[in-house]
């Protein structure tokens, strides 16, 4: 199994530019998340979803969209950067199963930056 | 809104040392707690876990954590640190509900010296 993963690694932007982050993940856990982690602030919450078709917004949604068409995908969009959106972005999910069903498991991240 | 504080942002050791680090969240609940690991350039990677049960719990590479509720504190130990522990940890903790969010402290940077 690969995990979680996420395309691409690094990306840089300029102001206004769109993109999509991609995370996908073959453990066939049903939540997904997407996390940004900026230095001193720990990981924060953008969006999550809890099966294929749904999304609901984090603790820091504004700027970015979201889709959950597939259960192994997750999409991250930004449809016009920002500078503050310069971070690393991180895609977690977690397993249906008790016993461990609270467990996040994250891919290596994407580091973007937006000029 | 349930929170996570970290209170020592950057802490410096030399091998062998002895590790603990703070971890104090705000939440009257049934709560889970986590620590993770981010060693440079990498993802996070869970170290340990409380779900219930016995509140001394034991992580990979000689890693423990102390769950008090009294305190509402979990803080992570190890007994004698290495240079390979130099990385950042994270607290996190995860409330009743069934969005299952995480909520993460803001990350304490271990540097061990050789």
């Amino acid at each position: 199994n690969a995990g979680v993963t996420q395309t691409p690694k690094f990306r840089v932007l300029k102001t206004g530019q769109s993109m999509t982050l991609l995370c996908a993940q073959d453990m066939n856990h049903e939540y997904m998340y997407w996390y940004r982690q900026d230095p001193g602030m720990g990981l924060r919450l953008i969006h999550y979803s809890v099966g294929e078709g749904t999304t609901a917004k984090g603790e820091v949604p504004d700027g970015y969209n979201v889709s959950r068409l597939k259960k192994q995908n997750f999409l991250l969009g930004l449809e016009s950067a920002a500078p503050s959106q310069t971070s690393v972005y991180f895609c977690a999910s977690s397993p249906p199963w008790a016993g461990r069903k609270n467990e996040q498991f994250f891919g290596p991240g994407t580091r973007l930056t937006v000029l | 809104a349930q929170s996570v504080s970290q209170h020592n942002h950057h802490v410096i050791l030399s091998e062998a040392a002895s590790l603990e680090l703070g971890c104090n969240y705000s939440y009257g609940g049934t709560v889970n707690l986590f620590w993770y690991v981010q060693y440079p350039g990498q993802h996070l990677q869970l170290l340990l876990k409380y779900f219930s049960g016995d509140p001394l719990v034991k992580g990979i590479k000689g890693f423990e954590a102390e769950f008090i509720k009294s305190k509402f504190s979990f803080n992570l130990r190890k007994p004698s640190v290495q240079w390979s522990d130099t990385a950042e940890y994270f607290c996190a903790v995860l409330v009743g509900g069934s969005a299952r969010q995480l909520t993460f402290g803001s990350g304490t940077q271990l540097t061990v010296l050789p």
